[in-house]
């Protein structure tokens, strides 16, 4: 299995400001994602972090507001920029296990919630 | 496009007792795979079984096991001797195979309450 550390682990914000959230991951691993979970919601994608080239965002998410980075192969960040109330939620990263008996399985870290004021 | 449904917002069952969470799915893929994760109050995301879509054989993981029906796109799965632990919602989730390979799309999610 892979181990997926976050931080912060929660953190309430002003609105009009911007947050870095970081995941860690203890093994190298190819694709990193992005989810975020409103209140109450599903897990919904943000976008797919690759190592060494342009994170692909889903439709509704964009690049000014939800930039990422993928420096190497076992860390990312994503940042939420020029916060509102509307962006509280629980930002989750994951990963599909690079072991040839994780195959498949897609391992999350704990997530970060988010208040925004 | 593939879409996930989970029709039971809500569902409770008595210790020891067995329940079953509906899932129904759509997409044109042959080449996917299905799972079942649990999120408890802990915010953890735990994946509890996996099926891979050219399986016929139901996945079994001790107490839980799935009803996979490929034709009718469905995808249930059955708790077995429910224990107060096992209180969580469950997300039902597709993943294509290929190159898509990691993204997955999850369906709304059922809240499960184990009670005494």
């Amino acid at each position: 299995s892979a181990v997926i550390s976050q931080k912060p682990s929660r953190d309430i914000c002003q609105r009009g400001t911007s947050l870095t959230i970081q995941c860690q991951v203890d093994s190298q691993v190819t694709m990193m994602f992005w989810y975020r979970q409103q209140p109450g919601q599903s897990l919904t994608l943000i976008a797919t972090a690759n190592q060494g080239s342009e994170a692909t965002y889903e439709s509704g998410f964009v690049i000014d507001k939800f930039p990422i980075s993928r420096p190497n192969l076992t860390f990312s960040t994503l940042t939420v920029s020029n916060m509102s109330p509307e962006d509280s939620s629980i930002y989750l990263c994951s990963v599909v296990g690079a072991r040839e008996e994780d195959y498949n399985e897609q391992f999350f870290g704990p997530g970060t919630r988010l208040t925004v004021l | 496009a593939q879409t996930v449904t989970q029709s039971q917002p809500e569902m409770s069952v008595q210790e020891a007792e067995t329940v079953t969470l509906s899932c129904t799915y759509d997409t044109s893929e042959n080449n996917y795979y299905l799972f079942w994760y649990k999120q408890p109050p802990s915010r953890q995301m735990i994946l509890v079984i996996r099926q891979e879509a050219y399986k016929q054989q139901n996945a079994t993981e001790n107490r839980f096991s799935v009803n996979f029906q490929k034709a009718a796109k469905s995808f249930s799965l059955k708790i077995s001797d429910s224990q107060l632990g096992d209180t969580a919602m469950y997300f039902c989730a597709f993943m294509k195979g290929g190159s898509t390979l990691g993204r997955l799309y999850f369906g709304r999610g059922t809240q499960l309450t184990v009670w005494p």
